[in-house]
């Protein structure tokens, strides 16, 4: 079965320093990926896709992704966290036909 | 503004009562899903519909029933039958196309049901 795994369930990242999450699919040679982000209570916003082409991703408030076919990773980046990035990102791959399959998300947490 | 709605966003039920959430959408899409959020487990699908007055169980489809008699509608009753119902519920929609394409999906604000 189709599988997404986010190896870390928290990490901690200083205000103004550089992010990385990591994010591993197990299904297809090229698989249809995304990053999400839920703030507490809310609901999940699509911060960016990859469906093929430049392996390099932009997305919306300043975060990136690199989906690398060799290690069957797509991880998300931001060169400096600000305290609003704050909240739970999920990593999700297709799991068949019109299905995703999630992650069980990491959650970070800016310190000042 | 298009988008999902879901409601209540907060929701309280005594143990053995089925209870009905809300989902509507006005994004013109034709595939709706169902997801339960628990702590630590991500989401997990419930139910999906690609059409209208079909729909198909997800990993988790016990203790559950959906309808879709509209595009615009997909509610989810959680009956008394399903043995942990306290969670936050996710709905979303997508568009969909040929066979093999997966498009992002759009999510609502979620409810949160306790059962006591």
């Amino acid at each position: 079965a189709q599988s997404v795994t986010q190896p870390d369930i928290h990490i901690t990242v200083s205000e103004g320093a550089s992010l990385e999450l990591r994010c591993n699919y197990s299904y297809g040679a090229t698989p249809y990926l995304f990053w999400y982000v839920q703030s507490p209570g809310q609901g999940l916003q699509l911060l960016l896709k990859y469906f093929s082409g430049d392996t390099l991703v932009q997305g919306i408030k300043g975060f990136e992704a690199e989906f690398k076919r060799s290690q069957s990773s797509f991880n998300l980046r931001k060169p400096s966290v600000h305290w609003s990035d704050a909240a739970e990102y999920f990593c999700a791959s297709e799991g068949g036909f019109q299905k995703l399959v999630f992650g069980t998300g990491t959650r970070l947490l800016v310190s000042p | 503004d298009g988008g999902i709605t879901q409601s209540p966003k907060y929701l309280f039920r005594k143990e053995g009562q089925n209870v009905t959430l809300s989902c509507e959408q006005n994004l013109n899409h034709d595939a709706m899903y169902w997801y339960r959020q628990d702590p630590g487990q991500g989401l997990r699908l419930i139910y999906y519909s690609q059409i209208v007055n079909d729909f198909q169980k997800g990993d988790i489809a016990e203790g559950y029933s959906v309808s879709r008699e509209k595009k615009e509608s997909f509610p989810l009753t959680v009956t008394s039958a399903q043995k942990n119902p306290t969670a936050f519920y996710l709905c979303a929609s997508s568009t969909t196309g040929t066979s093999g394409s997966v498009y992002e999906q759009y999510f609502g604000p979620g409810t949160r049901l306790t059962v006591t």
